[in-house]
């Protein structure tokens, strides 16, 4: 596609429920990446996948959380037993390589709400 | 471990006007590169300026320019000619080699435009 996508576009659930946010890089990047934006907040890096290997999971704030990505394109992060300070954009960026010279595309984000 | 500062939470211009903002981090790399991004009510991330640690030359794109100052490790942003489209919050953010190709980004300032 022309940029990255996401969906949905908010999200609105309960506490102890699970939710899967979706994110579509633009094609051929190999390089995604997850971000968390709070509230009043910069945003905070969860997890960064090169193909379809996560080489780096140091942003995932608890065990409820996890990723995947399937024939290095789309990408799916998964939060279990949802609670309400997990409320937050959630947002997906892709570059081409990955490398430190290739720009960050990000996609519009989802908004999470847990009740 | 690198950490962005941006110490105006809002900032306000008339249209037309220059603004600046402030943009500090802390890092013991040598070689990184420092970035602003605009991120309107859409959500989306828009990359507006890259700046290469290892380059001197303050990086430029149309009405919008940095002071990089490495000594002092600072990176701000001057928008010249204020548009109403500029309103927006803007986000500092850096990244450097070894650093998972994370992007580390500050807790961004709220741009409003004054018509």
């Amino acid at each position: 596609g022309a940029g990255v996508s996401q969906s949905p576009s908010n999200k609105v659930t309960e506490k102890g429920k699970d939710v899967e946010l979706r994110c579509d890089p633009i094609s051929g990047h190999t390089a995604l990446y997850w971000y968390r934006q709070s509230l009043g907040q910069g945003l905070e890096f969860l997890i960064y996948f090169q193909g379809n290997s996560a080489p780096d999971k140091s942003g995932l704030p608890s065990d409820r959380f996890s990723a995947e990505r399937t024939g290095g394109s789309v990408s799916t992060l998964t939060i279990q037993r949802t609670q309400q300070e997990d409320s937050a954009v959630y947002l997906c960026a892709s570059s081409r390589t990955g490398q430190l010279t290739d720009t960050q595309y990000f996609g519009p984000g989802t908004r999470l709400t847990v009740l | 471990a690198q950490t962005v500062t941006q110490s105006q939470p809002e900032m306000s211009v008339q249209e037309a006007e220059t603004v600046t903002l402030s943009c500090t981090y802390d890092t013991s790399e040598s070689d990184y590169y420092l970035f602003w991004y605009k991120q309107p009510p859409s959500r989306q991330m828009i990359l507006v300026i890259r700046q290469e640690a290892y380059k001197q030359q303050n990086a430029t794109e149309n009405r919008f320019s940095v002071n990089f100052q490495k000594a002092a490790k600072s990176f701000s942003l001057k928008i010249s000619d204020s548009q109403l489209g500029d309103a927006a919050m803007y986000f500092c953010a850096y990244i450097a080699p070894f650093g998972n190709e994370k992007l580390t980004f500050g807790t961004g300032t709220r741009l409003t435009i004054i018509p």
